[in-house]
């Protein structure tokens, strides 16, 4: 495709369930991040990739959050034991660096309520 | 610790008026960009600018990185209902994993 997706786009679930939240990035583009936006607020740094290696992990608000990469393109963030809390916008976004500046490109992102 | 303030958080003017939003810092920043999210969708860049005291146009928009590289600020003329969205600036760093530092964006709204 020709920008970042997500899937799904929405996700309501129980307190405690587990989710997983996908993000297919723009191809070719080796750097991959994971946002976290509450309601109308900004945007919170969840996670860097470059390639399938994700070298700062401290981010993750806890260790119920984990996230993968494969093959240097779709990553999934998964939630264990979903909090109310947990409630938000999860946004990935793709970059490719031009001339020194690095640009990110957003994913629509995946609204997620816990219930 | 929010490492880039937003100012004002919420912004609802008439149609025509100008207005100017601020992005305040304690960190000196290698570039500053500016991007706006409408509802349901992921933030767009609008423009990044690079060097202190650097001045970048948009069509109504006009956008300023301080001298000193720790804060600038997005001038619109004439608003116009269209511009109504989040517009959030973003710290670029070069260090860390943590790229992008987001501030807490602007909520405007433009009334006709």
């Amino acid at each position: 495709g020709a920008g970042v997706s997500q899937s799904p786009s929405n996700k309501v679930t129980e307190k405690g369930k587990d989710v997983e939240l996908r993000c297919d990035p723009i191809s070719g583009h080796t750097a991959l991040y994971w946002y976290r936006q509450s309601l109308g607020q900004g945007l919170e740094f969840l996670i860097y990739f470059q390639g399938n290696s994700a070298p700062d992990k401290s981010g993750l608000p806890s260790d119920r959050f984990s996230a993968e990469r494969t093959g240097g393109s779709v990553s999934t963030l998964t939630i264990q034991r979903t909090q109310q809390e947990d409630s938000a916008v999860y946004l990935c976004a793709s970059s490719l660096e031009l001339a020194g500046v690095e640009t990110q490109y957003f994913g629509p992102g995946t609204r997620l309520l816990v219930l | 610790t929010q490492l880039l303030e937003q100012s004002p958080q919420f912004l609802s003017i008439q149609e025509g008026e100008n207005l100017t939003v601020y992005c305040n810092s304690s960190s000196v920043f290698s570039s500053l960009q500016w991007y706006r999210q409408e509802p349901g969708e992921g933030p767009v860049l609008l423009v990044t600018v690079v060097t202190g005291g650097e001045v970048k146009k948009l069509k109504r928009l006009t956008f300023q990185f301080g001298d000193a590289r720790k804060d600038s600020s997005l001038h619109i003329t004439a608003a116009q209902p269209g511009d109504t969205g989040l517009y959030l600036c973003a710290g670029v760093r070069l260090q860390g994993a943590q790229k992008l530092v987001f501030g807490q964006g602007t909520r405007l709204t433009i009334n006709p």
